[in-house]
């Protein structure tokens, strides 16, 4: 099966600007998660996505939004950019079930604001 | 939620020695522990992870080991070699499906 993936790999945006990544999960997974790593906070979940709900959200500002289609591909948007969102954006899926919460990982889009 | 602390953020060893990384878990509801492996530059990759049913699992060189109890589990690493150099990150999935909480990472060093 092919993996996950992420497109774009890298961007660079200016301060105020919004920015849309994308994830297509690997095929017959349903559960798609977002996570944002930095060097100083790790990696901090976002949200979770399954079957087109968001079904978890972590503490970050609305700024940060997602979606998911009917295929299970995702996407997160971070409007009005600021310095501090210049991080590795990682997706990963899963099929959210018993024994299925293997989480596998995407390469990451690399976003940096300036 | 569920807090994760992970130990030691930093571990250098010779190679063919063995490597212990631990870290312990407050949800008491937390039943799946999984270990990633991410390289420099890298995706995190999953390298094993055990179910709370389970008190210990192996594959080839690496183990992990869960005490309940104690709330804590850990990754042991045997023979290392320089290309289990990495970071690496444990993580736990409670009642919150979909969500890994996740150590603050332990950078492993293996020196030829």
């Amino acid at each position: 099966k092919a993996g996950v993936t992420q497109t774009p790999r890298y961007l660079i945006k200016t301060r105020g600007q919004q920015v849309t990544l994308s994830c297509s999960p690997i095929s017959g997974h349903r559960s798609v998660s977002w996570y944002q790593q930095t060097p100083g906070q790790g990696l901090q979940f976002l949200f979770e996505y399954f079957s087109e709900t968001q079904r978890n959200k972590g503490n970050f500002p609305g700024r940060f939004s997602g979606r998911q289609f009917s295929n299970s591909r995702s996407e997160m948007n971070v409007s009005t950019l600021e310095l501090g969102d210049s991080a590795l954006y990682l997706c990963a899926s899963s099929t959210r079930g018993p024994p299925g919460y293997e989480q596998y990982f995407g390469p990451g889009t690399r976003l940096t604001v300036t | 939620g569920e807090n994760v602390e992970q130990h030691p953020s930093t571990l250098s060893v010779q190679e063919g020695d063995s490597a212990v990384i631990k870290c312990t878990y407050s949800d008491s509801a937390s039943n799946y522990f999984p270990w990633y492996k991410q390289e420099l530059g890298k995706r995190p990759q999953l390298i094993i992870d055990i179910r709370s049913n389970v008190g210990e699992k192996k594959d080839q060189r690496i183990a992990v080991t869960l005490n309940k109890t104690a709330k804590h589990f850990s990754l042991h690493i045997t023979e290392t070699q320089p290309e289990d150099s990495a970071v690496y990150f444990c993580a736990a999935v409670g009642s919150t499906l979909g969500r890994l909480y996740f150590g603050r990472g332990t950078q492993l060093t293996v020196w030829p």
